[in-house]
């Protein structure tokens, strides 16, 4: 157990659809990142907050947004859904920006 | 980022030494190693990370060249519950981005 949270662990839904990820880091991480894992692409960066700001982005598409609050935890929001969005989706805390991330149970989203 | 090679897959007897290698040969000055596996669809578990000298610990032992072109993952007694993929990242920390570069990894398979 890493000590990282995702909720909820299964998620199916419709295309065109909105959805909310929920992370909650390790106890003291102030960094969370979001990572995508499809079939076809493996594993991907998608985003990087440090204390509530949005510290880098990778391959995230327009339709997806996250945001980091007071209280640390994290959501990931993916809207206009399509099937290729089917996907596990991980979310990892480190207690710095340098420090070695922890990776959650992860989310599996399924569009129908 | 640095690009890593691994094998796509290995095999390794249960109680025996399983020996995973990574090329890193594009590694800068300044980038550690860091090794994660995934069993079946969990989420990436921290095993190990160093930079220039070999490192230790509960899970696993890591051996970076001393050029620091390649890398070993040792697992000393592998057990069924090994079986999984096995990612060699090179990590960068710059500007305060802390992101992982997920490749395609090794399926290390023990068998009984």
């Amino acid at each position: 157990d890493s000590g990282v949270t995702q909720t909820p662990k299964h998620l199916i839904t419709a295309t065109g659809q909105r959805v909310t990820l929920r992370c909650s880091p390790r106890s003291g991480d102030l960094s969370v990142y979001w990572y995508q894992q499809s079939l076809d692409q493996g594993l991907q960066f998608l985003i990087q907050y440090y204390n509530g700001e949005e510290r880098a982005k990778g391959n995230i598409l327009e339709r997806f947004s996250a945001q980091q609050f007071p209280d640390l935890h994290s959501e990931l929001n993916l809207s206009s859904l399509e099937l290729g969005d089917s996907a596990l989706y991980f979310c990892a805390s480190s207690a710095g920006p340098q420090e070695t991330q922890y990776f959650g149970p992860g989310t599996r989203l399924l569009v129908l | 980022d640095a690009k890593t090679t691994q094998p796509p897959s290995m095999d390794c007897a249960e109680g025996r030494a399983a020996n995973l290698p990574c090329n890193h040969s594009t590694i800068s000055g300044n980038e550690y190693v860091y090794w994660y596996r995934q069993i079946h669809s969990q989420g990436p578990q921290y095993i190990i990370h160093g930079l220039k000298n070999n490192e230790t610990n509960e899970m696993a032992s890591l051996i970076i060249t001393e050029d620091r072109k390649s890398s070993t993952l040792i697992l000393p007694h592998a057990t069924l519950r090994d079986t999984a993929v096995y990612y060699c990242i090179v990590r960068v920390y710059r500007g305060a981005t802390n992101k992982l570069i997920f490749g395609t990894g090794t399926l290390l398979a023990v068998q009984p």
